[in-house]
């Protein structure tokens, strides 16, 4: 069964740090990997994904990902904060693209950013 | 934007009480699915629907059903609510050639009392 585990359910960080929200996964078979962003009382929105290829993936507003397989790893990562990333972020992992929909996420993140 | 429009965004229902849910996708996106997130939780898949039939589910209970019609909207009943319901539910679709590309609503949020 697959399963992913987010390091870390509060991050706080200053305007302008660096962000880095962790992600490990557990999966079977070679996984694509997914972030998404959930403001207040919004809905999700996709960030970025891996699906093959190329290891570091990058997303809309600054992030980027990279794919470790030999660490089951694919944490989040954006080099200056800025206080509209303040949200919570989930990682979600899926092995079966034909059927694709069928997601597995984490607990969540909630980032602050702090002036 | 997403594309993916869900009604209602918030509603109140009383234990025991049967609700349904809607969900209204783009154009071409035959695959459907519907997740639950409760408070301080990351969203559960409940069950995908591909072509109006449901091929693939999650721990639900038969309490949950859907349905997706060809015009690509969608619904999710559920019956004999329970507190524990108490969620946001999300819409995610797809296009059946970009099964890796997942739009979600922003959900209808289901206060059980």
């Amino acid at each position: 069964a697959q399963s992913v585990t987010q390091l870390g359910s509060h991050v706080s960080v200053s305007e302008g740090a660096l962000v880095l929200l962790r992600c490990n996964y557990s999966s079977s078979v070679p996984p694509y990997l997914f972030w998404y962003v959930q403001y207040p009382n919004q809905g999700l929105q996709l960030l970025l994904k891996y699906t093959t290829g190329a290891t570091l993936v990058k997303g809309i507003n600054g992030f980027e990902a990279e794919f470790k397989k030999s660490e089951t790893s694919f944490h989040l990562t954006k080099p200056s904060a800025h206080m509209s990333d303040a949200a919570e972020y989930f990682c979600a992992v899926t092995k079966d693209m034909e059927y694709g929909n069928k997601l597995v996420f984490g607990a969540g993140t909630i980032l602050r950013v702090k002036s | 934007e997403t594309g993916v429009t869900q009604s209602p965004t918030h509603l109140i229902k009383t234990r025991g009480q049967q609700v349904t849910l809607r969900c209204s996708s783009q154009s071409g996106h035959n695959t459907v699915s519907w997740y639950q997130q409760a408070l301080g939780q990351g969203p559960q898949f409940i069950f995908q629907y591909y072509r109006e039939e449901e091929n693939g589910r999650g721990n639900f209970p038969p309490r949950f059903s859907g349905l997706q019609f060809p015009n690509y909207s969608s619904e999710l009943n559920v019956n004999a609510l329970e507190l524990d319901d108490s969620a946001l539910y999300l819409c995610a679709s797809s296009l059946e050639d970009r099964l890796n590309t997942i739009y979600f609503g922003e959900g209808s949020w289901l206060t059980v009392v």
